[in-house]
């Protein structure tokens, strides 16, 4: 089983730059989110979206946008990459509110 | 908004003994818990929940309990095994899913063969 995967698994970028990260799932599921996670800190959510066609800001929006045009499918669009940007990214799916959340491998972006 | 304070934020244990994560929240809407285990290179996976109607759930060698009076719950791992070894993460969510979690910083364990 697939479950939760991410592409790509690492990316340098130089700041100013923009690039799509690719996040799909093959359970099916409602809710997906995207995290960003950096030394220290616990995951902190980007966006996320309720279903096909949905999305919404979470913690740290500012600077990322997101896609969710085919229910599979969450895309993490960063449109002028800065330094701070520089995380590992995660995205994550849940079949319903309080259930289980499935994560996938992460993207480390470095941004210079 | 909810705070979850995780500690330690390093543990070593030598292999057999038991490690102890404790995490703390603030926000009495938290009714879900789930503890999530990632090794290096790798997404978190979740290892273990708790739900607020329950004081203590077991899954062989790991356990969690809460106590919903002082806002804590915690994850005990007995038997350690070298494959223990990773970053455990905590987690506090209310009834409106994961778009209100809030993870704990982490707990790197160590288990010593």
């Amino acid at each position: 089983n697939a479950g939760v995967t991410q592409t790509p698994k690492f990316r340098v970028l130089k700041t100013g730059q923009s690039m799509t990260l690719l996040c799909a799932q093959d359970m099916n599921h409602e809710y997906m989110y995207w995290y960003r996670q950096d030394p220290g800190m616990g995951l902190r959510l980007i966006h996320y979206s309720v279903g096909e066609g949905t999305t919404a800001k979470g913690e740290v929006p500012d600077g990322y946008n997101v896609s969710r045009l085919k229910k599979q499918n969450f895309l993490l669009g960063l449109e002028s990459a800065a330094p701070s940007q520089t995380s590992v990214y995660f995205c994550a799916s849940s079949g319903d509110l309080n259930t289980e959340a499935f994560f996938g491998q992460g993207t480390r972006l470095t941004v210079v | 908004g909810e705070n979850v304070e995780q500690h330690p934020s390093t543990l070593s244990v030598q292999e057999g003994d038991s490690a102890v994560i404790k995490c703390t929240y603030s926000d009495s809407a938290s009714n879900y818990f789930p503890w999530y285990k990632q090794e290096l290179g790798k997404g978190p996976q979740l290892i273990i929940d708790i739900r607020s109607n329950v004081g203590e759930k077991k899954d062989q060698r790991i356990a969690v309990t809460l106590n919903k009076t002082a806002k804590h719950f915690s994850l005990h791992i007995t038997e350690t095994q070298p494959e223990d070894s990773a970053v455990y993460f905590c987690a506090a969510i209310p009834s409106g899913g994961y778009q209100k979690v809030t993870f704990g910083t982490g707990t790197k364990l160590q288990v010593i063969p």
